[in-house]
């Protein structure tokens, strides 16, 4: 049962423009979502996160968008930096009697050319 | 502040082998939770330990099992390993507090 689903596997960005990276969950119970970017041979790191009580976060060139009743929320980078290809991995977190589960999507390869 | 530290960076076993995977959280932090990547699969959540108990399971083979020590380090055995075992396996730990995990740079195990 895949609750978080990221339906492109890759994506492919001109420098300067924008990149949307989009992910869908199906558990209304997520009170938290996560976008993670990870490089080769290493982990994961944080990039950006909203609440579920709102719809919209921004942290200089990233802003993540939650639509909470289509379960939908993308990820849109201005502008694009070849520094910016890796994988993203979208993630939901249901915080309820401590439990800390945080549930990953397949991830999606970005890749930002000149 | 230490980040959340893994041992050993590679391994490679041989198949029907044994391997322990060790990972030592950030300070303070007291959940403790094992993802393995294989491409295309994404991170596979395999368990979570807090306070040196398991809260949450994945579904993998019972040959996946863990522990988490007092002093929060834990460890991920696999047995009796097979090719498909092959994987960066990631830990990460977190403060209960909030939300978010930490991950280190993972163990890239290979089968052969």
């Amino acid at each position: 049962d895949q609750q978080v689903k990221q339906n492109s596997p890759s994506l492919s960005v001109q420098e300067g423009r924008i990149s949307i990276l989009n992910c869908d969950y199906t558990n209304s119970m997520f009170d938290y979502f996560l976008w993670y970017k990870k490089y080769p041979a290493e982990g994961p790191t944080f990039l950006i996160s909203i609440s579920s009580i709102k719809d919209k976060n921004e942290d200089g060139r990233f802003t993540v968008f939650l639509n909470k009743s289509a379960k939908h929320l993308s990820l849109h980078i201005v502008p694009s930096q070849p520094g910016d290809s890796a994988v993203y991995f979208c993630a939901a977190q249901m915080f309820s009697g401590g439990y800390n589960k945080l549930i990953f999507g397949a991830g999606t390869r970005l890749a930002v050319h000149p | 502040k230490a980040g959340v530290t893994q041992t050993p960076r590679y391994l490679i076993k041989t198949r029907g082998q044994q391997v322990t995977l060790s990972c030592s959280p950030i300070s303070g932090h007291r959940s403790v939770s094992w993802y393995q990547q294989t491409p295309g699969q994404g991170l596979q959540f395999l368990f979570e330990y807090f306070s040196e108990t398991q809260r949450n399971k994945g579904n993998f083979p019972g040959r996946f099992s863990g522990r988490q020590f007092s002093n929060s380090r834990s460890e991920m055995n696999v047995s009796t390993l097979e090719l498909g075992d092959s994987a960066l396996y990631l830990c990460a730990s977190s403060n209960t507090e909030s939300y978010g995990y930490t991950f280190g740079s993972g163990t890239r195990l290979t089968v052969v």
